[in-house]
């Protein structure tokens, strides 16, 4: 059972809007999560980080928040660019040993 | 700023033969961490190391499975005798002490025929 779900599993959407991504999580203890950001063919590249006490963390044009009690997370993309089309993958560490428990991604693509 | 870097980017390798995944982790990192992530799926978790030895696998990480860090630079892993369904991308990362993040490689991508 996978501990980390995400939602849609992709999504298009024209250059200049904005869209966001969901994700719901079991894993516990929670340490942190994290939103990466993966172009195809390419590792992983984190985009945010939160712990249980952030509710929300920005990095330019992404927005991520953090329901602990819920154990959901969203990634707010803003007026998005072409570039933005990758895989946006959910990521939550374990509290002790620091196990990463990923989701399968939000395939995002953007159009002009 | 400092990458952590993968060769080959692809192998291609008959099934049954063995094949070694390269990995550079970033230099003053102290663990290192092999990932799979097959089409279509999500990332998974093979094998954490540290201090020369592993600290933790997965039940996926078998005994086909072996990782080495030959030389203060290199961290590699080992698959014996490949299978059809070991095709994957194959990820490197790395992270510093006391730190959780871990930064991850391009990915070597492995296709067994």
């Amino acid at each position: 059972k996978n501990q980390v779900e995400q939602s849609p599993q992709s999504l298009i959407i024209l250059e200049g809007k904005n869209c966001t991504l969901q994700c719901n999580y079991t894993v516990s203890p929670f340490s942190n999560l994290r939103w990466y950001k993966q172009d195809t063919g390419r590792g992983p590249v984190s985009l945010t980080i939160m712990t249980f006490s952030e509710n929300t963390k920005s990095n330019g044009r992404y927005t991520a928040t953090l329901d602990a009690d819920t154990k959901q997370s969203s990634l707010h993309i803003t007026a998005s660019q072409l570039s933005d089309s990758a895989s946006y993958i959910c990521v939550v560490t374990r509290y002790g040993n620091n196990r990463l428990a990923f989701g399968k991604g939000n395939q995002v693509v953007v159009i002009p | 700023e400092p990458e952590v870097t993968q060769t080959p980017s692809h192998q291609v390798t008959q099934m049954g033969q063995e094949v070694i995944l390269r990995c550079v982790p970033i230099s003053n990192h102290l663990y290192f961490y092999w990932y799979r992530q097959i089409l279509g799926q999500k990332v998974e978790f093979l094998v954490s190391f540290y201090n020369n030895e592993i600290s933790e696998k997965s039940e996926i990480f078998d005994d086909q499975f072996s990782v080495e860090r030959p030389d203060g630079s290199n961290f590699t892993l080992k698959i014996r005798s490949t299978k059809l369904e070991d095709s994957a991308m194959y990820f490197c990362a790395s992270r510093n002490s006391g730190a959780n993040e871990q930064f991850f490689g391009p990915g070597t991508r492995l296709t067994v025929l």
